[in-house]
């Protein structure tokens, strides 16, 4: 089992509506979590990060937590073309400042 | 620097030889990270640094890999003699210190393929 798990999609919306990203980890010790984006053919940028439970929400995106499940979510509202890029899940336990990164879901924003 | 800075961009090598990446992290930043990246994959963790301590190399493959960072600033990755299975992106990244926030600014990359 892969410490940190994304379906690899891709996942498909029509601009304008909400596009749903998941994330489910191992390790129950895990106390930070990120989200990235990552444009083809380019590295990845941080859009999000979350430590407690529940929503926060940063302009057009909305990561949700759910330690108890082992569970993140991004939520992304009035998707846009731009938007189509793929999405990594990334993890930190407090016992070592590695991120590990889920293998992404790729998102494809329809005009 | 402005930025993370990685050299070079592309190797292309044959099996058997040895590499060796370069990364220049942000100037202010502590903390150095390796990752290896395979074409439609999540980066994968091989080690980091904080200055130029190395707490964390559990990701390194083998003993063919290592990596430096005598000054704490420049960092080097090492791949002895490489195989077709290393053939992926190397990614370097860095972080204004240990822990900070899992904020990591990631350079363009250094593609490798092993013939």
């Amino acid at each position: 089992q892969k410490e940190v798990e994304q379906n690899s999609g891709p996942l498909s919306v029509p601009e304008g509506a909400i596009a749903s990203l998941n994330c489910t980890y191992s390790d129950r010790g895990s106390q930070s979590f990120f989200w990235y984006r990552q444009y083809s053919g380019k590295s990845p940028e941080l859009i999000m990060s979350i430590y407690s439970n529940g929503d926060k929400e940063d302009g057009r995106f909305t990561a949700q937590l759910n330690k108890a499940s082992q569970y993140v979510s991004l939520l992304i509202r009035d998707s846009q073309p731009s938007d189509s890029a793929t999405y990594l899940c990334a993890v930190r336990t407090d016992s070592s400042y590695k991120l590990i990164f889920g293998s992404g879901t790729r998102l494809l924003v329809r005009p | 620097g402005a930025g993370v800075s990685q050299s070079p961009r592309y190797k292309v090598t044959k099996r058997g030889q040895d590499v060796t990446l370069r990364c220049d992290p942000i100037s202010s930043h502590a903390t150095l990270y390796w990752y290896q990246q395979a074409l439609g994959q999540g980066p994968e963790f091989l080690t980091y640094f904080n200055y130029e301590a190395q707490p964390d190399k559990s990701g390194l493959p083998s003993d063919r890999f290592s990596a430096e960072r005598p000054e704490g600033s420049i960092s080097t990755l090492t791949i002895q003699r490489t195989e077709q299975r290393d053939s992926a992106m190397y990614r370097c990244a860095s972080s204004p210190r240990e822990g900070a926030g899992g904020e990591l600014f990631f350079g363009e990359g250094s593609r490798l393929t092993v013939l």
